[in-house]
């Protein structure tokens, strides 16, 4: 089945604990982002990656790492989690960036608390 | 200003009923448009995607308005199945320059 996954699904950390999001796609996609959503503000990109070691900030990446080493897996990182990145986050995929009218496939999202 | 607003709702409307709601862009270059929908708490997933001429599938409608800035989706004829929340999502710039911006969605609920 073509699918996004990612782990874990729901996690509360304190602050300054590092912890890594994993996200992987099984659908050999050039193009993967990860995105926050938060209430009233949307859903805003983090960091995207066009392909295999290319990765680009988004619209709000301070306090986030990524890395692509594999075209299938593209983990966030928080190297030093903070009370204001307690969000509800999505990482997804799609075979081209989306401004070519490419569809973005979703994974089911992480849940994080950071207290 | 936010550069993709959608009016939040709740939109609440009888089955069967026609609702249509706006999204509007501030970026005048903007290329690709689309429709996602996402239910609570669930991942958003592509509705449709807006073609300058407009385009329909099934009982939905996207429109693009480039003069005036905005997209639209029409729902008929309204499910239960319909309630969710409706993103417009615009994409500008390619490659490293690119940027994708979700607008806050719209609340639909659809009453028996």
């Amino acid at each position: 089945e073509a699918q996004v996954t990612q782990n874990p699904r729901y996690l509360i950390t304190v602050t300054g604990k590092k912890l890594t999001v994993t996200c992987s796609q099984n659908m050999n996609h050039e193009y993967m982002s990860w995105y926050r959503q938060d209430p009233g503000l949307g859903l805003r990109q983090i960091y995207y990656s066009m392909n295999v070691e290319v990765t680009d900030k988004g619209d709000v990446p301070e306090g986030y790492k990524v890395s692509r080493k594999e075209k299938r897996n593209f983990p966030l990182i928080l190297e030093s989690p903070s009370p204001n990145q307690t969000s509800l986050y999505f990482c997804a995929s799609s075979p081209m960036p989306p401004e070519i009218s490419y569809e973005q496939y979703f994974g089911p999202g992480t849940r994080l608390t950071v207290t | 200003r936010k550069e993709v607003e959608q009016d939040p709702g709740p939109f609440n409307v009888p089955e069967g009923a026609t609702v249509a709601f706006n999204c509007t862009y501030s970026n005048s270059a903007s290329q690709s448009f689309f429709w996602y929908r996402q239910d609570c708490r669930k991942e958003p997933k592509l509705l449709m995607s807006v073609y300058s001429s407009g385009n329909e599938d099934g009982r939905f409608t996207a429109q693009l308005n480039r003069a005036s800035q905005y997209i639209s989706l029409l729902i008929r004829d309204s499910k239960l199945s319909d309630s969710a929340t409706y993103l417009c999502v615009v994409t500008s710039g390619y490659s490293s320059a690119s940027k994708i911006i979700f607008g806050s969605g719209t609340r639909l609920s659809i009453r028996p």
